[in-house]
């Protein structure tokens, strides 16, 4: 067990929607990341969370938006989706100094 | 951009003999490297990480190598077993400023323990 969690684990949303989906991480790790990892691929940074706001962002449209609490919960929130948004999305929790990232078990989104 | 990869995709290994895992990253700069196993339909397990000031760490019947010259890194697990079974990621840590730890993964080895 990780401690960090996730939900829901399985979803399916038509083209057009948005969802929302959700994170709480381990104990005293006050950094959040999601990652959206396709069938067969290796995991891919959308963007870091600390301190209630966005410090870091890889290559995900704006489309892609994301809160932090000030408990250190998140929400990734995707609009408008698209069938290749189709893909397990995980959240991951770290102290400041990014040491042992931990992984949650992954939300498994099904655009159709 | 610069990325992780790996040299094998898939690996199988009998029971009981040991498994070494390979992994080729090219930026220079990284400073930190994680193993994760994942089994189907889970998220990341941390396995072992190692920074770039060591060549060797060992863990609980693994055992991870930091060749910087080459920057090549390389997981060993010894005595595998059967729950060994999974897909093997390496990734690094890419500090992307303001205290952003970016992880940036390959496409992963899957390990296939035949019994």
């Amino acid at each position: 067990e990780t401690g960090v969690t996730q939900s829901p684990t399985h979803l399916i949303k038509t083209r057009g929607q948005q969802v929302t989906l959700r994170c709480s991480s381990q104990s005293g790790h006050n950094t959040v990341s999601w990652y959206q990892q396709a069938l067969g691929q290796g995991p891919q940074f959308i963007f870091q969370y600390y301190r209630e706001e966005e410090n870091g962002r890889g290559n995900f449209p704006p489309r892609f938006s994301g809160l932090q609490f000030p408990n250190y919960s998140s929400e990734l929130n995707v609009n408008a989706l698209e069938l290749d948004d189709s893909a397990l999305y995980l959240c991951a929790s770290s102290r400041t100094s990014g040491n042992t990232i931990y992984f949650g078990e992954g939300s498994w989104l099904t655009v159709v | 951009g610069e990325s992780v990869g790996l040299h094998l995709p898939t690996l199988s290994v009998q029971e009981g003999d040991n498994s070494i895992i390979n992994c080729a990253y090219s930026n220079s700069a990284s400073d930190y490297f994680i193993w994760y196993k994942q089994e189907s339909g889970k998220g990341p397990q941390f396995i072992i990480d190692i920074r770039s000031n060591m060549d060797k760490r060992q863990g609980q019947r693994v055992t991870v190598l930091l060749n910087k010259t080459v920057k090549h890194l390389s997981l060993q697990i010894a005595a595998t077993q059967p729950g060994d079974s999974a897909v093997y990621f390496c990734a690094e840590i890419e500090d992307s400023g303001a205290g952003s730890y970016q992880l940036t993964f390959g496409k992963g080895t899957k390990l296939s323990v035949i019994p």
